[in-house]
């Protein structure tokens, strides 16, 4: 149990283009999604928390018009990278947050982006 | 706001030997701290988790102790297998931010055969 995708799980755009990532729990509802961002060789970078059905959080230096969140529903959270440039290029991980636990988390298997 | 420091960023061992890894947090609220293996270019792993009211939790060769009030937390890995190399991850979290994580920096563990 506890599974939660990611689509794709690579991309390649041209700078200036926009890219929109999926993140889905397959067998579990969601109330609480997160999106971070790693770097090579860096540690997990929390970007922001989405709620089903609401607006999303971004931390802080987080551009929200650059990476726009939507949680349509309780199985699924997008992020879609607008305008990307080659500084975008980073692995993508979602995270959902369980209903029965609202600490623990299941990770996605990531979205390497690359931007040229 | 909370903020997570690891230590070691790199640590090679012998296999068998032991490793140790450390992590102070800032906040004192934080009451769920979750270790993560994370194998290159993979998502991370959640290996062990130890929450505010228990001081140490043990799962086979893996263990957590956390003292709350110097708010430092380590994993110990016992009899280390060349598998075990990875990049494992501390995290800190309070209950009212919905679970919201806050990483260490990482640490790279090498066990050499």
């Amino acid at each position: 149990g506890a599974v939660v995708s990611q689509h794709p799980s690579w991309v390649i755009c041209k700078s200036g283009t926009s890219v929109k990532i999926e993140c889905r729990s397959l067998d579990f509802q969601a109330t609480t999604m997160f999106w971070y961002r790693q770097f090579p060789k860096q540690s997990l970078m929390l970007m922001a928390t989405s709620n089903e059905g609401s607006k999303a959080t971004y931390e802080q230096g987080v551009e929200k018009d650059k990476f726009l969140i939507n949680h349509a529903s309780l199985t699924l959270s997008t992020l879609t990278v607008t305008s990307a440039h080659p500084e975008d290029s980073s692995f993508y991980i979602c995270s959902a947050g369980g209903v029965t636990s609202f600490r623990e988390q299941y990770f996605g298997p990531g979205t390497r982006l690359t931007v040229t | 706001g909370e903020n997570v420091e690891q230590h070691p960023s790199t640590l090679s061992v012998q296999e068998g030997d032991s490793a140790v890894i450390k992590c102070t947090y800032s906040d004192s609220a934080s009451n769920y701290f979750p270790w993560y293996k994370q194998e290159l270019g993979k998502r991370p792993q959640l290996i062990i988790d130890i929450r505010s009211n228990v001081g140490e939790k043990k799962d086979q060769r893996i263990a957590v102790t956390l003292n709350k009030t110097a708010k430092h937390f380590s994993l110990h890995i016992t009899e280390t297998q060349p598998e075990d190399s990875a990049v494992y991850f501390c995290a800190a979290s309070k209950g009212n931010q919905g679970g919201k994580l806050i990483f260490g920096q990482g640490t790279e563990l090498s066990v050499k055969p």
